[in-house]
């Protein structure tokens, strides 16, 4: 299940399972959004990126869904595995240039063999 | 190689000393970055360079000061820190094309800076 403690949101699960982790974004303006997974005492890891031309967007595994009209971002990883445990943040940006990324506040997957 | 390398992995420092972050890559990004992260925070964007030069600056104290010697080196210098500015200090560096078209940015394994 879904847990928000002292610190970062956890969202628990078992090996196989498909997550959803979502992320509610601030900036209307914002037109490049991005999903990291940072495990620990690492740099974050792209995983997968969306234009918000597009609602939609599979990779391996993952797919990134935008919702622009409530500014929401979900990433679904498919039979989630015990590699997959990190944190995962959603970051935006404006149409710029530069990846000048916003981060949200991040969301902690733990899965259990 | 879609590496960014940053030195030292670990950094112990006196409020009065000074020292510095070292940032590479060898993917012909032109743009590159320094985020500032505490511990179960979100990275926070600190400083922009593109083509070597200062874009963005997020409002970072001057006891940070940026250097971008070379459109693969980017550091950062420290002087005069506070224990507050502990913290995990990470590098990225991304394809700056011109357009306004971002692009991913890749991230190095960060910093971890305590002072003391």
């Amino acid at each position: 299940g879904e847990s928000v403690g002292l610190h970062l949101p956890t969202l628990s699960v078992q090996e196989g399972d498909n997550s959803i982790i979502n992320c509610a974004y601030s900036n209307s303006a914002s037109d490049y959004f991005i999903w990291y997974k940072q495990e620990s005492g690492k740099g974050p890891q792209f995983i997968i990126d969306i234009r918000s031309n597009m609602d939609k967007r599979q990779g391996q595994r993952v797919t990134v869904l935008l919702n622009k009209t409530v500014k929401h971002l979900s990433l679904q990883i498919a039979a989630t595995q015990p590699g997959d445990s990190a944190v995962y943040f959603c970051a935006e940006s404006p149409n710029s240039g530069y990846s000048t990324l916003t981060f949200g506040k991040g969301t902690m997957l733990l899965v259990s063999p | 190689d879609t590496e960014v390398t940053q030195t030292p992995k670990h950094l112990v420092m006196g409020m009065t000393n000074k020292k510095s972050l070292k940032c590479e890559q060898h993917m012909g990004h032109r743009a590159m970055y320094w985020y500032k992260q505490k511990a179960k925070k979100p990275p926070e964007l600190m400083f922009v360079y593109s083509y070597e030069k200062l874009s963005i600056n997020e409002s970072v104290p001057s006891r940070f000061s940026p250097e971008c010697p070379n459109s693969s080196l980017l550091n950062l210098h420290l002087h005069a820190l506070q224990p507050e500015d502990s913290a995990l200090y990470l590098c990225a560096s991304s394809q700056e094309i011109g357009t306004t078209e971002n692009t991913e940015a890749f991230f190095g394994q960060g910093t971890r800076l305590t002072v003391v």
